[in-house]
């Protein structure tokens, strides 16, 4: 079965720093596509970056980049220069096939920056 | 960018009482939705997919009679939570793709459920 794990329940950075957060995932599909999101408290969920299992590059969007590393199954993101709107939960995500062809999400257990001034 | 709307954003009801949650793909067809559950400080949990014209398909555990859904259309899912009880209070939240099986998934802003 496919799985998510992201090991840092915590994580508190200094303004203007660069962060890591890890996460690790298990599949044995030859294709697959990973996720992040950040959930602020207010409670909704942005998108932050994707990156596809046949991707060479790792995928960049801004701030965040991903150390996708295929053979080690991981896809940690990196934010850079932290600003205190990064506070926030941090979510890995995976998709999985579904019956009917469709493909869902699934979860890790989230990762909760704190951005120091 | 795809837009979803879930309404309402937070409800009160008491026990033995039904609640409904609406989601909306506002500017795209979405055959697909998808209904997860989160409790404080958790991560969110798969209920069911919601597919259009067809029954849901729920995840183990879930069960179906208690939360009934339904998808009339391509651009709305309904997320019916019978008999609410205290034990179903939490964050409910529905996602929907706008096209490809690998693009990212549009989370609605959620809905806070509370029994009492």
């Amino acid at each position: 079965a496919q799985k998510i794990t992201q090991t840092q329940p915590g994580m508190f950075v200094q303004e203007k720093e660069a962060v890591t957060l890890d996460c690790t995932y298990d599949t044995s599909d030859q294709s697959y596509g990973l996720f992040w999101y950040k959930q602020p408290s207010s409670g909704e969920m942005i998108f932050l970056i994707y990156q596809g299992s046949y991707d060479e590059q790792n995928a960049t969007e801004g701030r965040y980049s991903l150390n996708f590393q295929k053979a080690r199954k991981s896809t940690n993101l990196v934010i850079s220069a932290s600003q205190l709107g990064d506070s926030a939960m941090y979510f890995c995500a995976m998709n999985q096939a579904g019956p009917g062809g469709y493909n869902k999400l699934i979860f890790g257990a989230g990762t909760r920056l704190a951005v120091h001034p | 960018g795809a837009v979803v709307s879930q309404h309402p954003s937070w409800v009160i009801c008491k026990s033995g009482t039904s609640v409904k949650i609406e989601c909306r793909s506002l500017d795209f067809q979405a055959t697909t939705m998808f209904w997860y559950r989160q409790f404080p400080k958790q991560s969110l949990m798969l209920m069911a997919t919601s597919n259009e014209g067809s029954k849901a398909t729920y995840e183990q555990g879930v069960e179906k009679d208690k939360f009934l859904i339904n998808h009339a259309s391509l651009t709305l899912s309904t997320l019916t939570v019978t008999s609410a009880h205290p034990e179903d209070s939490s964050f409910y939240i529905c996602s929907a793709r706008d096209h490809l099986e690998y693009s990212p998934l549009h989370f609605g802003n959620g809905t806070r459920l509370t029994v009492t």
